[in-house]
């Protein structure tokens, strides 16, 4: 069974630029999960959409936006990147949404 | 305050030590509790999941949770060098949102 898959792996993009992350879950999963980790903030939720529809968010600006696929693949978008965004963005799927949660590789995006 | 509070680490042990790695909570609503191990430049992995208070083993690791202190645990028995790694306690209500601590690393030494 194939696992979660992330592209792309890494991403330069410098700052007021926007970003598209994609993530592809585990066939047969209908949630996915959005979060993005740093050094200082450890793990933080951005948000989860289950059956294309956004059911949980995190405490995030605006600029951070998602969608999900009927095929239950997931597209996240930041816009007008900051510095502060430089991080690693990792996406989590699961049967449920909040159980047994699997991650991908992540997507390292850098802001310069 | 956070929600979760993790133990910060690092800690560094000896091969065939017993580790500890502990989590305290503040959300009543929290059902669910999980264990992530995550390599360096790797995602995170699900090592342990329950739902109840009490304890559930799955060979050299024991998940323990007390709801009535909002404490859990991860014991790891006989540790290995590849058990080296960043540990991740999350927590979840039904309401379908994962909340993480900030996670402890780590060293099992030869």
């Amino acid at each position: 069974k194939a696992g979660v898959t992330q592209t792309p792996r890494y991403l330069i993009k410098t700052r007021g630029q926007q970003v598209t992350l994609s993530c592809s879950p585990i066939s047969g999963h209908r949630s996915v999960s959005w979060y993005q980790q740093t050094p200082g903030q450890g793990l933080q939720f951005l948000f989860e959409y289950f059956s294309e529809t956004q059911r949980n968010k995190g405490n995030f600006p605006g600029r951070f936006s998602g969608r999900q696929f009927s095929n239950s693949r997931s597209e996240m978008n930041v816009s007008t990147l900051e510095l502060g965004d430089s991080a690693l963005y990792l996406c989590a799927s699961s049967n449920t949404g909040y159980t047994e949660a699997f991650f991908g590789q992540g997507t390292r995006l850098t802001v310069v | 305050q956070k929600e979760v509070e993790q133990d910060p680490g690092p800690l560094s042990v000896p091969e065939g030590a017993i580790v500890s790695l502990n989590c305290t909570y503040s959300n009543s609503a929290f059902q669910y509790f999980m264990w992530y191990r995550q390599y360096s430049r790797k995602g995170p992995e699900l090592l342990m999941y329950t739902y109840s208070s009490g304890n559930k083993e799955d060979g050299r690791f024991t998940a323990q949770v007390d709801k009535s202190s909002k404490y859990i645990s991860l014991f790891i028995r006989d540790s290995q060098p590849s058990d080296s790694a960043t540990y991740l306690c999350a927590m979840a209500t039904n309401a379908g949102k994962s909340t993480f601590g900030d996670g402890t690393t780590l060293t099992v030494k030869p």
